[in-house]
């Protein structure tokens, strides 16, 4: 079966500070690739996409490369600020036919102080 | 802008009642999904549907049942409920499967069973 793997919260940075959050996955196929944040009291939203390998996502200052060879969607940041405090979600996504399940991983919570 | 709409914020019920969760969409999306949330354990997928009237078991089904009469309304059931459904709930709905679908989630409900 698919299933996702990300490390684990929180992680607490200072502000500019350089940001990785790693997420390997295994899947029969070949997935699209999602991140998506979790802003305090909100429901998640997309923050960035891939959909095939070597593609590169970017948004707000993030960045995911999908690297098929080694199953990964790393997500980085060079300078972090403190409104990028939140829950990140990895999100592998695979059409299967017939209603397709978009699996994510437990969540990675950021903590960016002053 | 698009919207998934859950019918509340915050509910209170007690141990044994029926509880209706319910979420509108109108973005005339095909697929529409319900999770829960808990800490340290991410999302986690109760089911889904990728038609009216049809539904899928996600990964823990067991005490949910769900209903989808129309295209925008998708509601999930508990048929009693427990305390050990304390939860997070989270509903999302996307468009017909390509590789780019993105899900757009709802605010959340967050159920306490006492």
């Amino acid at each position: 079966g698919n299933s996702v793997t990300q490390m684990e919260g929180p992680v607490t940075l200072s502000e500019e500070a350089f940001l990785t959050i790693n997420c390997t996955y295994t899947a029969t196929g070949y997935p699209s690739l999602f991140w998506y944040v979790q802003y305090p009291g909100e429901g998640l939203q997309l923050l960035l996409k891939a959909t095939k390998a070597d593609d590169k996502g970017s948004n707000k200052g993030f960045e995911a490369t999908y690297r098929k060879e080694t199953t990964s969607f790393h997500l980085e940041k060079g300078s972090v600020q403190v409104s990028d405090s939140a829950v990140y979600f990895c999100a592998p996504y695979i059409l299967t036919g017939g209603g397709n399940k978009l699996t994510f991983g437990t969540g990675t919570q950021l903590k960016v102080e002053l | 802008d698009v919207k998934v709409t859950q019918s509340s914020r915050y509910l209170v019920k007690r141990t044994g009642e029926k509880v209706f969760l319910e979420c509108v969409q109108d973005m005339d999306h095909e697929n529409m999904f319900w999770y829960r949330q808990d800490p340290g354990l991410g999302l986690r997928l109760i089911y889904f549907s990728y038609d009216v009237k049809m539904k899928e078991k996600g990964d823990i089904p067991e005490g949910y049942s769900v209903s989808r009469e129309k295209k925008e309304r998708f509601s999930l059931i508990l048929e009693s409920a427990s305390t050990n459904q304390t939860s997070m709930y989270l509903c999302a709905s996307s468009d017909k499967d390509s590789l780019n679908t993105e899900a757009f989630f709802g605010q959340g409900t967050r159920l306490t069973v006492v």
